[in-house]
């Protein structure tokens, strides 16, 4: 079984509607992560969390909220999505080790129309 | 605040080395990574090289750091089409975030 995991892994939606991904994760790590990734753009960082009482915006938090349920769950919000929220979003995890790798799981397409 | 920079696109042949290069800005950067993304898939970590090293070797793989100039490589031997893929320099510090590069697509012809 995958160690962490999107859902749903593809979403087309229409413009205004609020849309929830979720991820869970079955390594124990404290540290999670979202991310969006765009051609030409590289990975972007929506909002961080380092434990379950943590949350921290990112470079582009904007349009987008967060929910840490527990340790092993934590989920993006686009309140009321637009267009240029089109893109891949990834949610990545690691320990409290310094310097330690980030996990990723295998992404969200979403399409806002 | 951070910035990782990377050329966006890089062809080789076949059994030829690969060189991808990243420059990175922050100088207090403790650990700087390769990550490889293959298609339809989230990023793997490839290898890692701390601060203090200037190498690191890793089979096909060679990581060359220049702390001075903040510069980073990833020269890959004997490049395969598995090679394929598009990959990520990344660097963190202490306070435990990690900032990507743009990726590099990486395009291995027979």
């Amino acid at each position: 079984d995958a160690d962490v995991t999107q859902t749903p892994r593809n979403r087309i939606t229409k413009t205004g509607k609020r849309i929830m991904l979720e991820c869970s994760q079955t390594k124990g790590h404290d540290r999670m992560y979202w991310y969006r990734q765009d051609p030409g753009l590289g990975l972007r960082l929506i909002y961080y969390s380092f434990d379950v009482k943590d949350i921290n915006k990112g470079e582009i938090s904007d349009g987008y909220s967060v929910s840490r349920q527990a340790q092993a769950k934590f989920s993006l919000s686009l309140e009321s999505a637009i267009p240029n929220q089109t893109a891949l979003y990834f949610c990545a995890t690691s320990t409290g080790t310094s310097g330690s790798e980030q996990f990723f799981g295998p992404g969200t397409r979403l399409t806002v129309l | 605040g951070e910035d990782v920079e990377q050329s966006l696109f890089l062809s080789v042949r076949e059994g030829d080395s690969s060189v991808i290069n990243c420059t990175y800005t922050d100088s207090s950067s403790t650990y700087l990574y390769w990550y490889k993304q293959e298609p339809g898939a989230g990023l793997q970590l490839l290898t890692y090289i701390f601060s203090n090293m200037d190498m690191k070797q890793d089979q096909r793989l060679t990581v060359l750091l220049n702390k001075k100039d903040k510069h980073l490589s990833l020269r890959i031997a004997d490049t395969q089409t598995g090679d394929s893929a598009i990959y990520f320099c990344a660097e963190s510090t202490n306070a435990g975030k990690s900032t990507f590069g743009d990726g590099t697509t990486l395009t291995v012809k027979p």
